[in-house]
């Protein structure tokens, strides 16, 4: 059981650039979340899918970004126009979707780290 | 608003003994789950333990066990014969029960454990 994998796992990049990331979740899992970590800090909820609906989004989730899951598999998060502060590790997790809320584990990827110079 | 913290930005023990991590939390929801993950250095994060708000009896895990104190909004945990393997970032989460989905973090306390 192959767990969840992340593409690239480092990434630097100039300001003003757009930035696509990738993930891929646990095979079956059908819910798929999105976590920034910034330098000290615990990760924080971007959004997540259930299957290919993307069902919640925070406020952190500017117009500059966008997350897509278009056949309920893997999934991408993209940039537009980075700024120095998009600066951080990007997580993925997934989960298997049978129960609700809490109850539902999450296993996360090891993380794409991106560096906008 | 839902706020999770860790008091201690940082820990050490030595190899063999035990720890305990402090995290309190702060909800209004009644129906919730708390969480303790492990992120190794420059590793992926992975679940040490989780504990249901509506049972009473603690979560243990092999060494791994927590103290949770649910009028207190306490979620402890502790390490029972520290190993050289422990050595990690160690976050509490929170997430409501009722339908949400969102893991909410405290900072993190990163243990070291010493030979």
């Amino acid at each position: 059981d192959t767990g969840v994998s992340q593409d690239p796992r480092h990434k630097i990049t100039k300001r003003g650039q757009n930035v696509t990331f990738r993930c891929d979740p646990i095979s079956e899992h059908n819910r798929l979340y999105w976590y920034r970590q910034t330098l000290g800090q615990g990760p924080e909820f971007l959004t997540y899918f259930q299957n290919e609906a993307q069902l919640e989004k925070s406020r952190l989730l500017s117009n500059r970004f966008s997350a897509e899951r278009p056949k309920g598999s893997f999934s991408t998060l993209e940039i537009q126009r980075t700024e120095q502060g998009d600066s951080a590790m990007y997580l993925c997790a997934s989960s298997l979707g049978l129960t609700s809320g809490g109850a539902d584990t999450q296993y996360f990827g090891p993380g794409t780290r991106l560096t906008v110079l | 608003a839902q706020t999770v913290t860790q008091s201690q930005p940082e820990m050490s023990v030595q190899e063999a003994e035990t720890v305990t991590l402090s995290c309190t939390y702060d909800t209004s929801e009644s129906n919730y789950y708390l969480f303790w993950y492990k992120q190794p250095p420059s590793r992926q994060m992975i679940l040490v333990i989780r504990q249901e708000a509506y049972k009473q009896q603690n979560a243990t895990e092999n060494r791994f066990s927590v103290n949770f104190q649910k009028a207190a909004k306490s979620f402890s945990l502790k390490i029972s014969d520290s190993q050289l393997g422990d050595t990690a970032m160690y976050f509490c989460a929170f997430i409501q029960g009722a339908g949400s989905y969102q893991l909410t973090f405290g900072k993190g306390t990163k243990l070291s454990v010493i030979p």
